[in-house]
């Protein structure tokens, strides 16, 4: 089967830098997503991770080591916008179907 | 362009009613995903369409639960004698043809079963 395990919360202040991790143990594993959830929006696409090694995209990077089953979102320059659950899937199956972790709670402080 | 959008925003009904939601992916997307997040919980996904064929159903929780795709376009979720724990936002998702492409969510359909 598959599983997904990421922190429930976190907590960083505006302008640092936070690293939210995600470890998986999933069969049929084709890659791995980062979705930004804000509360009562849909979940947008941040990253897509298919090969090991980090991913650069402006503020926010990703990172996948496939072996380790572990993969980590980078965000910096933290702005109060940032506060929102990030959401960890890795895909499956040749339809790419995701399974999500429960969602990292960030909360960005002054 | 317009995005996934999804019909009600809002519903709330009886347990025991049946209910229909409704899903516009965007144009030109082959495939099609429902998930349900449950208050607290993750995504959990539910069925996949590759055109109107649902090639991967196995996370409907229960015979109650079926969905349907026409002209590789609209898709509706339907809940049969809904039960309360039914209650949670379903959110539909589009992609590109190739499975590795993006999926982009709809804003979700939020089912209240009192």
């Amino acid at each position: 089967g598959q599983n997904i395990d990421q922190p429930t919360e976190m907590t960083a202040t505006e302008g640092a830098i936070v690293q939210i991790n995600c470890t998986y143990q999933t069969s049929g594993f084709n890659g791995l997503f980062w979705y930004q959830q804000h509360a009562g929006e849909a979940p947008t696409f941040l990253s897509y991770n298919v090969l090991d090694g980090l991913e650069e995209k402006g503020r926010f990077s990703s990172f996948l080591s496939r072996s380790k089953g572990y993969s980590y979102l980078l965000l910096k320059e933290l702005q109060m916008k940032d506060s929102a659950s990030y959401l960890c899937a890795g895909a499956t199956g040749g339809g790419n179907k995701l399974t999500f972790g429960t969602g990292t709670q960030l909360k960005v402080e002054l | 362009g317009a995005g996934v959008s999804q019909s009600p925003s809002n519903k709330v009904t009886e347990k025991g009613k049946d209910v229909e939601l409704r899903c516009d992916p965007i144009s030109g997307h082959t495939a099609l995903y429902w998930y349900r997040q449950r208050l607290g919980q993750g995504l959990e996904f539910l069925i996949y369409f590759q055109g109107n064929s649902a090639p991967d159903k196995s996370g409907l929780p229960s015979d109650r639960f079926s969905a349907e795709r026409t002209g590789e376009s609209v898709s509706t979720l339907t809940i049969q004698r809904t039960q309360q724990e039914d209650s949670a936002v379903y959110l539909c998702a589009s992609r590109e043809a190739r499975p590795t492409d993006t999926q982009y969510f709809g804003p979700g359909t939020r089912l209240t079963v009192l």
